[in-house]
């Protein structure tokens, strides 16, 4: 199976500042990186993804980059604000596969 | 809009105990599955279901039980409670099992003491 590494597992940036979480995965025939973000008390709910044929993707002040060469992707965050404090999880999966393969988890604090 | 629905909220056992957590989902997705999260570990999938009828173990599945009968309900069995079964369960459902974005419940905090 897939091995997903996440790091950093805490991250604490100043408001305004930029946010970077960076993953590895194990599997080259992994093809699809979901992101997701998980607020206190809740579900994790998708806010970005990525597929192996793209380089990178926007989403206003979020964007993703993978590269497949060095099987890893990143999540930016841009002009943090404090409602973007949550656990963040990233996560792969590959053709034929029957699951997500998650990360282990960086917990963001925006400080105001 | 109540998508993927979990209970309870919150359950205290003892050890030994069974139960079974609930979840319905009302979007018609093929796709349901049960994850568990546990500190420092992400989440990890225990049973998964491709549609009614079909279930199939996980990465963590000992000491579950799944069953599915309709498209909208996936509930998770626990036999004989043990103590490392204390974890936040998460039920999840998807349009397929891959590629597509998965919708979460809001998670069953269970103890087992």
């Amino acid at each position: 199976g897939e091995n997903v590494e996440q790091h950093p597992s805490t991250l604490s940036v100043q408001e305004g500042d930029s946010a970077v979480i960076k993953c590895t995965y194990s599997d080259s025939a992994s093809n699809y990186f979901p992101w997701y973000k998980q607020e206190l008390g809740k579900g994790p709910q998708l806010i970005i993804d990525i597929r192996s044929n793209v380089g990178e993707k926007k989403d206003q002040r979020i964007a993703v980059t993978l590269n497949k060469t060095a099987k890893h992707f990143s999540l930016h965050i841009t002009e943090t604000q404090p409602e973007d404090s949550a656990v963040y999880f990233c996560a792969a999966t590959y053709p034929g596969g029957n699951q997500f393969y998650f990360g282990t988890g960086t917990s963001l604090t925006v400080i105001p | 809009n109540a998508g993927v629905t979990q209970t309870p909220k919150f359950q205290v056992l003892k050890t030994g105990q069974s139960m079974t957590l609930q979840c319905a989902q009302d979007m018609n997705h093929e796709y349901m599955s049960w994850y568990r999260q546990d500190p420092g570990m992400g989440l990890r999938l225990i049973h998964y279901s491709v549609g009614a009828g079909i279930t199939d173990q996980g990465e963590v599945p000992n000491g579950y039980n799944v069953s599915r009968s309709t498209t909208e309900d996936f509930p998770l069995r626990l036999l004989s409670a043990a103590p490392s079964q204390t974890s936040v369960y998460f039920c999840a459902s998807s349009w397929g099992d891959r590629e597509t974005e998965a919708f979460f419940g809001q998670g069953t905090r269970l103890t087992v003491v």
